[in-house]
């Protein structure tokens, strides 16, 4: 139980272009999804919380307008990369917390992660 | 100072050996806390979550809470190769986000 899937596992975009990556809950619903960018052997860095039905809250220096988040229903969230560069090159993770509290308070479910790279 | 503290290492130990790895944090209010395992090019998978202070024991795994000292540790019985990972550990005071150390890279040698 307690799956957590991202679509697409690698994306390569030319700089420029939009990318839009999805995370489903599988098995649960997820009234909170949390969206994380990992660079290489560094810990996970939390970029937003995303709500279903409402706004995203992200965090201080994550430009709201350049990583556009989504969570129209209890199981998909929705991370946009607007006009790509290649820093935006990363490993992008999301997490799911269960509705019911399953595994406990706070607990997360993550997704296996999306890299994405812009040339 | 960062609010949790963890040694990156790496850490390398023979097969079967008991690996220790520990946390340190600062915010008394941290309540809930877990353990995640991350290998390479891959999400974290939880491993433990425990509430306030005790030890809980799952198969080869111990977690360890001490809120006293504000210390946390996972213990890993008969380590196995496929035990060789990123571990992170991880917190929270009950406010949704999670906390989260450096991660430990350990190797288990055959």
């Amino acid at each position: 139980g307690a799956v957590v899937s991202q679509h697409p596992s690698r994306v390569i975009c030319k700089s420029g272009t939009s990318v839009k990556i999805e995370c489903r809950s599988l098995d649960f619903q997820a009234t909170t999804m949390f969206w994380y960018r990992q660079f290489p052997k560094q810990s996970l860095m939390l970029m937003a919380t995303s709500n279903e039905g409402s706004k995203a809250t992200y965090e201080q220096g994550v430009e709201k307008d350049k990583f556009l988040i989504n969570h129209a229903s209890l199981t998909l969230s929705t991370l946009t990369v607007t006009s790509a560069h290649p820093e935006d090159s990363s490993f992008y993770i999301c997490s799911a917390r269960d509705l019911l509290g399953r595994g406990g308070t706070d607990t997360q479910y993550f997704g296996p992660g999306t890299r994405l790279t812009v040339l | 100072q960062k609010e949790v503290e963890q040694d990156p290492g790496p850490l390398s130990v023979p097969e079967g050996a008991i690996v220790s790895l520990n946390c340190t944090y600062s915010n008394s209010a941290f309540q809930y806390f877990m353990w995640y395992r991350q290998y390479s090019r891959k999400g974290p998978e939880l491993l433990m979550y425990t509430y306030s202070s005790g030890n809980k024991e799952d198969g080869r795994f111990t977690a360890q809470v001490d809120k006293s000292s504000k210390y946390i540790s996972l213990f890993i019985r008969d380590s196995q190769p496929s035990d060789s990972a990123t571990y992170l550990c991880a917190m929270s005071a009950g406010a949704q986000k999670l906390v989260f150390g450096q991660g430990t890279r350990l190797t288990i040698n055959p």
